[in-house]
């Protein structure tokens, strides 16, 4: 078993519509939690970041931590075409590296 | 607006070539960056760990000596690939915290180097 499992996708959606992209991961001892945004042939981009269960709201977005079933969601509202890309969760605990799930591909269609 | 910042963005050089990336912290002193290594459709490998004024840590499988990395200040850290061949192709991305204390997170990512070896 992988440490982060994450769906590849693709996930199609239609303009509008909330998007749910989750992550399951198997470390209990994993600390903190992200959201990465990454268009084809850029970096990632840091969307939501959080370090204990619970939800966090910034503008369309919220990100969902569950520890006691080792779960990570991002939810987005009212979806754009823009948020077309590929969205990574990544984790870590303490000063360690970023653990990364393979990414989910999402395509917003107008 | 961005806090790390990456060059080239693209290079297309030829087979035998060392190619040298930068990145440059923008708002803030690293004493820690990341390289990773994306191929397409995958996700982020990390490659190595680089610490001002010291050795960097390479991951199991990484070529230190194919892949040289300098960190001599807190806001540039650089990727030499030496003799590089095709198999070498691949997008790097760098990466730097702004976490405070001993915390390196969350990490910010440059905008990666496209490296394509004839």
């Amino acid at each position: 078993q992988k440490e982060v499992e994450q769906d590849p996708g693709p996930l199609s959606v239609p303009e509008g519509a909330i998007v749910s992209l989750n992550c399951t991961y198997s470390n209990s001892a994993f600390q903190y939690f992200m959201w990465y945004r990454q268009y084809s042939r850029k970096g990632p981009e840091l969307l939501m970041y959080t370090y204990s269960s619970g939800n966090k709201e910034d503008g369309r977005f919220t990100a969902q931590v569950d520890k006691s079933s080792k779960y990570i969601s991002l939810f987005i509202r009212d979806s754009q075409p823009s948020d077309s890309a590929t969205y990574l969760c990544a984790m870590s605990v303490g000063n360690t590296p970023l653990v990364f799930g393979k990414g989910t591909r999402l395509s917003v269609i107008a | 607006g961005a806090v790390v910042s990456q060059h080239p963005s693209w290079v297309i050089c030829k087979s035998g070539t060392s190619v040298k990336i930068e990145c440059r912290s923008l708002d803030f002193q690293a004493t820690t960056m990341f390289w990773y290594r994306q191929f397409p459709k995958q996700s982020l490998m990390l490659m190595a760990t680089s610490n001002e004024g010291s050795k960097a840590t390479y991951e199991q499988g990484v070529e230190k000596d194919k892949f040289l990395i300098n960190h001599a200040s807190l806001t540039l850290s650089t990727l030499t690939v030496t003799s590089a061949h095709p198999e070498d192709s691949s997008f790097y991305i760098c990466s730097t915290s702004s976490g405070t204390g001993s915390e390196n997170q969350p990490q910010h990512f440059g905008d990666g180097t496209r490296l394509s070896i004839l």
